[in-house]
């Protein structure tokens, strides 16, 4: 099975900035596979970002999503205050381990 | 948008059979597939499977030899039975619609189920 490495970890920035998130698969994956969830505390996932760069139905164009082969990226162009959560990548039927954007 | 909500016991005991249950509103079984995952308290998601009303099921390989799923399209229903649970098996369980390409465009609210004697 596909590994997927999220990086980093944790994200410490401040509302108004630009938050890039990182999601490397240990092969190289299919574009057409790899999805972006957004989860926070107490709640289920919702997913963001499908097909690696497609937003989902009703999701900010202040999300992206790029990448092809093993890397991909998730970017926020300017945090709002409710983008501070976790956030997983999917390709397949594995998901990476999250990054979690906190307020610096 | 369809909804999902999960049934089923919140306490099982070791070496017994967890079952759930996710109950389909807003559209119909016979579409899509219908997945489950699950997450322990303060750790990532890990995915368990998929179904299709159709039959074919697709389960994570770690998991595979403990899972069954089913579909009952006359109450628009799935199902997840997972079998032999030990403490490691305890986590919100969520159910979910795959929008294609594996990508889970709609999630039911979770259940906690703990596995306990």
């Amino acid at each position: 099975e596909i590994v997927l490495t999220q990086s980093p970890g944790t994200l410490s920035l401040s509302p108004g900035e630009r938050a890039t998130l990182s999601c490397r698969a240990s092969q190289s994956v299919s574009s057409s596979y790899l999805a972006w969830y957004q989860q926070k505390s107490g709640q289920a996932p919702r997913l963001l970002i499908y097909g690696a760069s497609n937003r989902a139905t009703g999701i900010p164009d202040r999300f992206s999503g790029g990448g092809s082969g093993t890397d991909f990226t998730l970017t926020i162009s300017r945090l709002e205050p409710e983008d501070f959560a976790v956030y997983y990548c999917q390709q397949y039927r594995t998901f990476g381990g999250g990054t979690k954007v906190e307020i610096k | 948008q369809v909804q999902l909500q999960e049934s089923g016991p919140g306490l099982v005991k070791p070496s017994e059979t967890l079952s759930l249950t996710c109950t389909v509103s807003g559209g119909s079984i016979n579409n899509y597939y219908w997945t489950w995952i699950r997450q322990p308290a303060g750790k990532g998601l890990e995915y368990i499977g998929r179904i299709s009303a159709s039959g074919p099921t697709n389960y994570n390989p770690s998991l595979k030899s403990r899972v069954t799923m089913s579909v009952d399209t006359s109450k628009n229903q799935f199902s997840l039975k997972l079998s032999s649970v030990t403490a490691a098996d305890t986590a919100v369980y969520y159910c979910a619609r795959e929008a294609g390409d594996y990508a889970l465009v709609d999630w039911g609210q979770g259940s906690l189920v703990t596995v306990s004697s």
